[in-house]
Order: C-alpha cells, then structure tokens, then sequence
C-alpha cells in the first residue's frame, strides 16, 4: 500500500472523451507531482505543483490539463487524447523544502483508444 | 543535475548481496545522490540518499566513494521480490518547495532462485 492513492487504476478512453485522473495524499506534502511513463522506460516529468501553484510544466500539449485545488489533491483532466498518450501517469508528493523523498501512487494505466 | 551511468541489467543469486553501481563522475559538491526503484507495475519507491557519507537504512546500504564520482547501492541478502529496476539520480537539494527528480534508465535486477 502506498501513501499516495491514485484514482482510477485503470481507465479506457476514446479520442474524443474527457476524463480525470484524481491523486489524493494526507502526508502534509506541499508538492505534488505528475509523470508519465510509457512500457519500458522511465518516468517522464510533466507537472510539479508547490503550494498550490504550478511551478514546472515540461511542455506538456495542453490536452492535458493539471489542477491541484487544495494542498491534498492534484488531477490531471484529459481532453482529445492520442493513442500515444497511453500510459502509466504516476503521481507524487513530497514535504518541499527539506532532502524526503519524493512518495509515488501506483497509477493509472491510461488506454486512448 | 548530474548525469548519472548504470549497468541496464544485473542478476543476484537470491539470499547473496546485490551490488549495484551508479557512475556520476560530473556531481557537483551540493548534490546528492538517490536510489529509487520501481517493482513491475507499480509506481517508483525511495530507498536510501546520501551526500557524502556511507548510509544505511532497514532497505540497503549506500557506499559512496570519496571523490563522490561513483556510488553502489547494496541490498544485503537479496529476494525475489527485490527484482525491479533501480534508479540512481543524483540531484541538488529542494529548490522552490519542491525537487525536480529525473530519471535516467536505471538497472533492471533479476533476482534469481
């Protein structure tokens, strides 16, 4: 079990959908964090938040959309997806301003069909 | 951040020690080095980090040489379920409440029976 619980597991959606993956910690974290990690290779930055407020996007396509309404909470709202978009996202969190780790969820398998 | 070299796979007998060396010859004085690994399927997992000094935690041993230049992570009697990519990152500490952290490919170990 992680700390970090990610929502849903896994979803399927079509190029046309908008859905939302939903990111929830109680650690007091104030940063939280967005990667994506396509099948075989490591996890790509796309989206640190610090304090509520975007402070990284790794140019992203703006069919993705981060939102992090409170200090607990982050999502990442999909809208007209690739079937290249199909991942793993990951989220994390971390304390900010001290060396802790950063704390991963499982993820959300993405499948765009 | 530091660029960081890892073997792309390893094999342990399970029950022996795992040794797994990270090459980071360009580290810089304030930057510390980090173990990550990640279990098939789920998300990333912190092991261990240090600056200067050799650490130990209930997970591994950190050796880090003392030109900092290289670092081996060691799990002490491995298992099976120590089979995972591991990833070593070496970066600055928290920089505007959060840490940027970078993957690079990382070590695939196989733990074997």
């Amino acid at each position: 079990d992680t700390e970090v619980t990610q929502t849903p597991k896994h979803l399927v959606m079509g190029m046309t959908n908008k859905k939302s993956l939903k990111c929830e910690q109680h650690m007091g974290h104030r940063a939280m964090y967005w990667y994506k990690q396509k099948a075989k290779k490591p996890p790509e930055l796309m989206f640190v938040y610090s304090y509520e407020k975007l402070s990284i996007n790794e140019s992203v396509p703006s069919r993705f959309s981060p939102e992090c309404p409170n200090s607990s909470l982050l999502n990442l709202h999909l809208h007209a997806l690739q079937p290249e978009d199909s991942a793993l996202y990951l989220c994390a969190s971390s304390q900010g301003q001290s060396n802790s780790p950063l704390h991963f969820g499982n993820g959300t398998r993405l499948t765009v069909t | 951040d530091a660029k960081t070299t890892q073997p792309p796979s390893m094999d342990c007998a399970e029950g022996r020690a795992a040794n797994l060396p990270c090459n980071h010859s360009t580290i810089s004085g304030n930057e510390y080095v980090y173990w990550y690994r990640q279990i098939h399927s789920q998300g990333p997992q912190y092991i261990i980090h240090g600056l200067k000094n050799n650490e130990t935690n209930e997970m591994a041993s950190l050796i880090i040489t003392e030109d900092r230049k290289s670092s081996t992570l060691i799990l002490p009697h491995a298992t099976l379920r120590d089979t995972a990519v591991y990833y070593c990152i070496v970066r600055v500490g928290p920089s505007g409440g959060y840490q940027k952290v970078t993957f690079g490919t990382g070590t695939k170990l196989q733990v074997i029976p």
